[in-house]
């Protein structure tokens, strides 16, 4: 079975410094990650997924086969990049999204 | 376009009432989603629809939990009894084709059972 873990459940943050949310994950395939991001008061939305290897406001995450890990990284963070984070998954089985269970990011001035 | 649209947002009911958790996906989507967030577990798939047809259903905890797609522009998901565990806040989301492709999501619906 897959799983993601989000070691951080909170993380805060001066607004300029570099922010690292962590993912790890367990899955013997080859999977689909994702980062999704809920503002508040604002729909959970894709943040960036692993294929594109996309920035997305400024944020990258990289795949690392070999640790199994999926961090997201950001070198200034912004307040307006406070929110709740989530790491998913899909196996390549299947079209569902595995989610982590979250990391708080706070960046405060 | 207003996306994924679910209702009701908020619903309060007793234990042992029936529950009802709408879903209307963005139109043109073929895969929806039910999904349910807690504190203790996070958000956690239920079970999801391909072209209205149920293809995994393992995450619905027990059977009390229903769902169904008459069509593709609607969706249930229906709590009968309820009990207060059931609290939690349930998504529905949407998406077009494969894994690649991204899942849109609804405002959810927060419940709460007393």
């Amino acid at each position: 079975a897959q799983r993601v873990t989000q070691p951080e459940k909170l993380l805060s943050v001066f607004k300029g410094a570099p922010v690292e949310l962590k993912c790890n994950y367990s899955y013997s395939g080859s999977p689909e990650l994702f980062w999704y991001v809920q503002y508040s008061r604002q729909r959970l939305q894709l943040l960036l997924r692993h294929i594109s290897r996309e920035s997305i406001k400024g944020f990258t995450a990289d795949l690392n086969k070999g640790e199994t890990s999926f961090h997201l990284k950001k070198p200034f963070a912004q307040e307006e990049d406070s929110a709740m984070y989530y790491c998913a998954l899909i196996p390549d089985s299947g079209y569902a999204l595995n989610f982590g269970k979250g990391t708080s990011l706070l960046v405060t001035p | 376009d207003a996306g994924v649209i679910q209702s009701p947002r908020h619903e309060v009911t007793e234990m042992g009432q029936e529950v009802t958790l709408r879903c209307k996906p963005i139109s043109g989507h073929d895969y929806l989603f039910w999904y349910r967030q807690t504190m203790m577990r996070g958000l956690e798939l239920l079970i999801y629809f391909n072209n209205n047809v149920p293809i995994d259903d393992s995450g619905m905890p027990e059977d009390r939990f229903s769902a169904k797609m008459p069509n593709a522009s609607f969706s249930t998901l229906k709590i009968q009894p309820s009990e207060p565990r059931d609290s939690a806040v349930y998504f529905c989301a949407s998406s077009f084709g494969t894994a690649n492709y991204e899942q849109y999501f609804g405002p959810g619906t927060r419940l709460t059972v007393t």
